[in-house]
């Protein structure tokens, strides 16, 4: 079966540092990755989303990047962290083709910036 | 682009009552339709989903849907509210371009109380 696993799980990182959250998928290959941000009252933000190896798509301008160094490995970086970017990040992913397969969640990271 | 509307922030009902949560899409094909529950700093777990198969869906916990295309609502409904439900819980729409997309609503939080 299919396990999507996501770390680290609560994150207190000072402002101007960088920052490195890592996500991986086990059972299938050549999944449909995904970053989503979660703060507080705003519903979920996709910020990235990747189709294969080394092919990253950003859906929002901002302070953070990601990277595809392997089939089932997704990062989510920043050089310099704001304040802004305190939030929830989830990784997600979903099998190629069909729209109906829907996506399966990591556990999130709770990101605070001080 | 699709989306969906979530009516209601926040839901409150007590222990044994029918729990409702108010979905509306927007999609100019025919939709893909989702139904998650998130609980406390935890990834979000798919429910149920419509993928056209019946309109009538059901998903786990009791919990299940109906896709009413006249109305272009998705409302989930669980006949007998538990306390193990308090969460918040999101409906989301797959945006289909050349790879699946999903769009989220900006969810609702079940609160029961006994």
């Amino acid at each position: 079966s299919q396990t999507i696993h996501q770390w680290p799980a609560t994150l207190v990182q000072p402002v101007g540092s960088p920052l490195s959250l890592e996500c991986t998928v086990e059972g299938t290959s050549n999944p449909n990755l995904y970053w989503y941000r979660q703060a507080a009252g705003r519903g979920l933000q996709l910020l990235f989303y990747s189709v294969g190896i080394g092919q990253i798509s950003s859906e929002v301008p901002q302070n953070l990047s990601a990277s595809r160094p392997q089939d089932r490995q997704f990062i989510l970086s920043s050089k310099k962290l704001l304040l802004s970017d305190s939030g929830f990040y989830l990784c997600a992913w979903s099998g190629e083709g069909s729209p109906n397969y829907g996506y399966t969640f990591g556990s999130g990271t709770r990101l605070t910036v001080v | 682009a699709q989306s969906v509307t979530q009516l209601g922030s926040h839901v409150s009902v007590s222990e044994g009552a029918l729990v409702l949560l108010r979905c509306n899409y927007s999609s100019s094909v025919p939709p893909y339709l989702f139904w998650y529950v998130q609980y406390p700093n935890q990834g979000l777990q798919l429910l149920l989903k419509y993928t056209s198969a019946a309109t009538l869906v059901k998903g786990i916990n009791g919990f299940e849907a109906e896709f009413k295309k006249s109305e272009t609502s998705f409302h989930l409904t669980k006949p007998s509210a538990h306390m193990s439900d308090a969460a918040e819980y999101f409906c989301a729409v797959s945006e289909w371009t050349g790879f699946q997309k999903l769009v989220f609503g900006t969810g609702t939080r079940l609160l029961v109380s006994p």
